[in-house]
C-alpha cells in the first residue's frame, strides 16, 4: 500500500464551474476525513466518513459542497459553482476508527479558481 | 471550544542554531492528543509526533525535542543544530481522545514558517 492518494494534484477552473476531487484512502482504513487549507492558515476540518456514512460536517461546508463515499472506499468532494474564495488546498486523510487520532494525509489537491 | 495558537508566524535562523517553536492550546477535554506536523514546500503534511494528555514526559528524537507542560497548556518543539532541510511550515494540532464514535478531528494552529539560512 502506498498511502493516501489524491487526484488531481492541481486544478485550475473558472469561477462558476463545478469541480470534483477524488481521495483513495489506505485500504484497511474505514475513516476518511476532508480538510481545507487556505494560504497562510492551518488545515480546517470539513467532513468525515466512517465507512460509507458521512457522520459530521463542518459549518465551512456550504451547500455548494458535497462529499460522498459510496462504497466505503474512495471518496469524492464536489464543489458546485466555484467561487474565488474556494481556492485552497484540499487535503484528505484516513485512519481506522479505533485509532482515529492517527490520521495519514494525502498530498492534497490544490484548487485555483480564476 | 478547542483552539491552538502558534504566535510565531515566521522564524529565520542560521544553520546550526537551535530554534524553538511555540504552541499553546485550549480545550475543555480532560483527555486529548497533541501533534506536530511538518509541511515542506511540496505541501504534504508529515507527521512528527503525537503525545497524549496523560504523559507530560519530554521526548527527544535525534535533533528534535518536545516539551509538554499541562500547567501552561503548551507543547513546544525545539530543533537543535538546525539544518537547511528543516525549512518548512510547522503545525501544532490538537485532537480529542474520545471513544464511541467521536470525530477525533484535528484542530490545527496557523503554523510557523521556519527558514534556515545556510
Amino acid at each position: 500500500d502506498t498511502g493516501v492518494s489524491q487526484n488531481p494534484r492541481h486544478k485550475i477552473t473558472k469561477r462558476g464551474q463545478n469541480v470534483t476531487f477524488r481521495c483513495d484512502p489506505i485500504s484497511e482504513h474505514n475513516r476518511l476525513y476532508w480538510y481545507r487549507q487556505t494560504l497562510g492558515q492551518g488545515p480546517e476540518f470539513l467532513t468525515y466518513f466512517q465507512n460509507e456514512a458521512q457522520l459530521e460536517k463542518s459549518r465551512l461546508l456550504s451547500d455548494r459542497f458535497s462529499a460522498e463515499r459510496p462504497k466505503g472506499s474512495f471518496s469524492t468532494l464536489e464543489i458546485q459553482r466555484t467561487e474565488q474564495g474556494d481556492s485552497a488546498m484540499y487535503l484528505c486523510a484516513s485512519s481506522t476508527a479505533r485509532e482515529a487520532y492517527e490520521q495519514y494525509f494525502g498530498p492534497g489537491t490544490r484548487l485555483t479558481v480564476t | 471550544a478547542q483552539k491552538v495558537t502558534q504566535a510565531q508566524t515566521e522564524i529565520s535562523v542560521v544553520e546550526k542554531e537551535d530554534v524553538t517553536l511555540d504552541c499553546v492550546y485550549e480545550t475543555r477535554d480532560t483527555t486529548y492528543y497533541l501533534f506536530w506536523y511538518k509541511q515542506p514546500p511540496s505541501g504534504e503534511l508529515v507527521f512528527l509526533i503525537r503525545r497524549n494528555s496523560f504523559d507530560e514526559q519530554n521526548e527527544i528524537s535525534g535533533r528534535y525535542s518536545w516539551n509538554f507542560q499541562k500547567s501552561t497548556s503548551s507543547f513546544n518543539f525545539t530543533i537543535t543544530a538546525s539544518q537547511v532541510v528543516d525549512s518548512a511550515v510547522y503545525f501544532c494540532a490538537l485532537s480529542g481522545m474520545n471513544y464511541g464514535g467521536a470525530t477525533n478531528k484535528l484542530i490545527f494552529g496557523t503554523g510557523t514558517l521556519l527558514a534556515v539560512q545556510p
